[in-house]
């Protein structure tokens, strides 16, 4: 079945230092979400994107929808400890009413 | 102070006990979903419900049951579970199923779920 493949699997960095993950599919999307999923917790939602190219920041955080639309990345600058967790890549299967999501890269932070 | 709340925060049971997870949405929300986290698996969708609706059953064994009783509240009902169910069980509630493409979507903390 469909797919959303996240590289790297996992992270493990230095406090301040800056994160780049990105996410590929198969298939077309033409919506891309971002979300983590702290220790302990549900997905949040961090960015929506909605446009071929379209770059969008929430923060330090900056995501962008590939121009082929079968991929999406997602950037961290200057990481802090709280941003622990996974975070997954998500989008809606074309012509279906289901939300799949990405296999998650987890992210480590040390001071 | 979480809008989606899952209890029991932790469960086990054995293969042949019976027992349910509940989930309550206090924000009005109309659409309301199980998805199943398995170690080094994506999110799966289980069950969707739309205005206490069944609208999506995901290919889901029969030992899961679910069942949503009002807008606010949604249980998963489970009988002769395998040791491979066990998981994290999440719960979200979106404003309708549109939330797919914003990706308003709510999750609840989890039920994680140890079968014996």
């Amino acid at each position: 079945g469909q797919q959303l493949n996240q590289s790297p699997q996992s992270m493990f960095i230095q406090e301040g230092e800056d994160v780049s993950m990105n996410c590929t599919s198969s298939s077309i999307f033409n919506t891309w979400l971002w979300y983590k999923q702290d220790p302990g917790e549900g997905p949040v939602l961090l960015i929506a994107l909605y446009k071929a190219g379209e770059l969008t920041s929430n923060g330090r955080l900056t995501a962008q929808f590939g121009i082929t639309r079968k991929d999406s990345f997602l950037n961290i600058s200057a990481s802090i400890p709280s941003d622990v967790g996974i975070y997954f890549c998500a989008g809606p299967l074309y012509n279906t009413d289901k939300l799949i999501f990405g296999t998650g890269t987890r992210l480590q932070v040390f001071p | 102070e979480t809008g989606v709340t899952q209890t029991p925060r932790h469960l086990v049971m054995g293969m042949t006990n019976k027992k349910s997870l509940k989930c309550e949405q206090h924000l009005g929300h109309n659409a309301m979903y199980w998805y199943k986290q398995s170690a080094k698996k994506p999110l799966e969708l289980m069950f969707v419900y739309s205005l206490e609706e069944r609208v999506e059953n995901n290919s889901v064994p029969s030992r899961f049951s679910p069942e949503c009783p009002n807008s606010s509240h949604l249980f998963l009902h489970l009988h002769t579970l395998q040791p491979e169910d066990s998981a994290l069980y999440l719960c979200a509630s979106s404003q309708d199923r549109g939330a797919i493409y914003t990706g308003e979507l709510f999750f609840g903390e989890g039920s994680r779920l140890t079968v014996l």
